[in-house]
């Protein structure tokens, strides 16, 4: 069964360096997701991706944040100058598009910022 | 905008004995609502869906969760847990049925099953 990979699985990084968490969605998908979840609190929606530009995202999607899709495979979320309060699991997710808002997540990031 | 409420953080069951997990959502619009479970070290699984069809939707693995609108609330169930239900459930929202609309989750409730 098809599935959304995300590497790593764990990263660790000092506090004011870049980060890229990297996701290869569902080859057939057409829509991009970034969610994150801060231990202890919800899931949140990050930014949706589709046709190389953003089509939607939330308020915590600010200047440090920025998404890429680098070639046909790959779907990348880069944070640019990592704060403590960064520190959360990452999940990316894809749909196929059309009427039917099924999300495939992977398994996530844990992002560490020390 | 849309929100939803899962009203037990943490729920223990013994293996055969029914499940309720509890959800109430709110929303402007008529949503689409979700269950999904994460398995540890897992992705998040969709378990079921709601889109205005029938009020009673079956998801995998034996799961179902019913609509009820003058409650606003999507609750998940099973008739007989196993020990592999054991896990941590979310309840979604999302006020459009369309690709690229950001999902609205429930804090989520860990689900254990002991034998």
């Amino acid at each position: 069964e098809p599935e959304v990979t995300q590497t790593p699985s764990h990263q660790v990084t000092q506090m004011g360096q870049e980060v890229i968490l990297r996701c290869v969605p569902i080859s057939n998908h057409l829509y991009f997701y970034w969610y994150r979840q801060i231990l202890g609190q919800k899931v949140e929606f990050l930014v949706s991706f589709y046709n190389n530009e953003i089509s939607e995202k939330s308020e915590i999607f600010d200047d440090q944040f920025s998404v890429e899709r680098p070639d046909g495979s790959n779907f990348t979320l880069k944070i640019r100058s990592t704060k403590l309060e960064d520190s959360a699991m990452y999940f990316c997710a894809s749909s196929a598009g059309g009427a039917k808002n099924i999300q495939y997540f992977g398994a996530g990031t844990r992002l560490s910022v020390l | 905008a849309q929100s939803v409420t899962q009203l037990d953080s943490h729920v223990s069951v013994s293996e055969g004995t029914p499940v309720l997990l509890r959800c109430n959502y709110s929303s402007s619009y008529s949503p689409s609502l979700f269950w999904y479970v994460q398995h540890p070290n897992k992705g998040l699984q969709l378990l079921l869906k709601y889109t205005s069809a029938a009020t009673l939707v079956k998801g995998i693995n034996g799961f179902e969760a019913e609509f009820k609108k003058s409650e606003t609330s999507f609750h998940l169930t099973k008739p007989s847990a196993h020990m592999s239900d054991a896990a941590e459930y979310f309840c979604v929202v999302s006020d459009q049925d369309q690709a690229g609309t950001a999902l609205i989750f429930g804090k989520g409730t860990t689900l254990s099953v002991s034998s």
